[in-house]
């Protein structure tokens, strides 16, 4: 029954060496979103896609980019993660944009950077 | 980036008693959502609003939109220890596809 699912659970990466996190979903939703969680934050959007189209957010910094081959898929990519990257990353989906489209999160990773 | 501010940023309350969390913005919102977040988990959606002025109830919650959309608020009454988490609001900006969180509410229920 996983509807957004996340890979893997937990991510541990040295500082600098680039890192993919992924998250696919069932759910034919064709909005995916990014967020970073610091701790005892609250989610920070960091970009999503509409069908292909990519949306960045304006403070996103570089470093981060992402892909979505297909509806199903959708990466991030960190290039160089620096301990400031730390974090748990959210992939959450949400139907055509519609007013009061709900989001479904994925479970999250967490990223260690050492 | 479009501010959503909560309130209190930390509640700590004994079992039964009530408690309201606020969230405000300067920014109109197409429809607001209420998560609730464990650690290690992701967010879990407790409800939606669209209407301004809107009410929900779900058992011991109660969700109110504000009338001009721009805030919301999240009451639960006999609060137990099952409901500590952490409590967050996302509207969505009115041009659709985005969602940007509030600061966080995190509650903590002592038995």
């Amino acid at each position: 029954d996983a509807m957004v699912i996340q890979n893997p659970r937990y991510q541990v990466t040295q500082f600098g060496k680039p890192v993919t996190l992924s998250c696919s979903q069932t759910l034919n939703h064709n909005v995916m979103y990014w967020y970073q969680q610091k701790s005892s934050q609250a989610p920070k959007l960091l970009f999503h896609y509409y069908d292909k189209d990519f949306n960045n957010e304006a403070d996103t910094p570089d470093n981060f980019q992402s892909r979505r081959p297909n509806t199903s898929f959708c990466f991030l990519d960190i290039r160089s993660p620096g301990l400031g990257d730390a974090a748990m990353y959210l992939c959450a989906t949400s139907s055509d944009g519609t007013s009061g489209a709900e989001q479904f999160f994925g479970p999250g990773t967490r990223l260690t950077v050492l | 980036t479009q501010l959503l501010e909560q309130s209190p940023q930390f509640l700590s309350i004994q079992e039964g008693e009530n408690l309201t969390v606020y969230c405000n913005s300067s920014s109109v919102f197409s429809s607001l959502q209420w998560y609730r977040q464990e650690p290690g988990e992701g967010p879990v959606l407790l409800v939606t609003v669209v209407t301004g002025g809107e009410v929900k109830k779900l058992k011991r919650l109660t969700f109110q939109f504000g009338d001009a959309r721009k805030d919301s608020s999240l009451h639960i009454t006999a609060a137990q220890p099952g409901d500590t988490g952490l409590y967050l609001c996302a509207g969505e900006e009115e041009t659709g596809n985005q969602f940007y969180f509030g600061t966080g509410t995190s509650l903590t229920v002592i038995p």
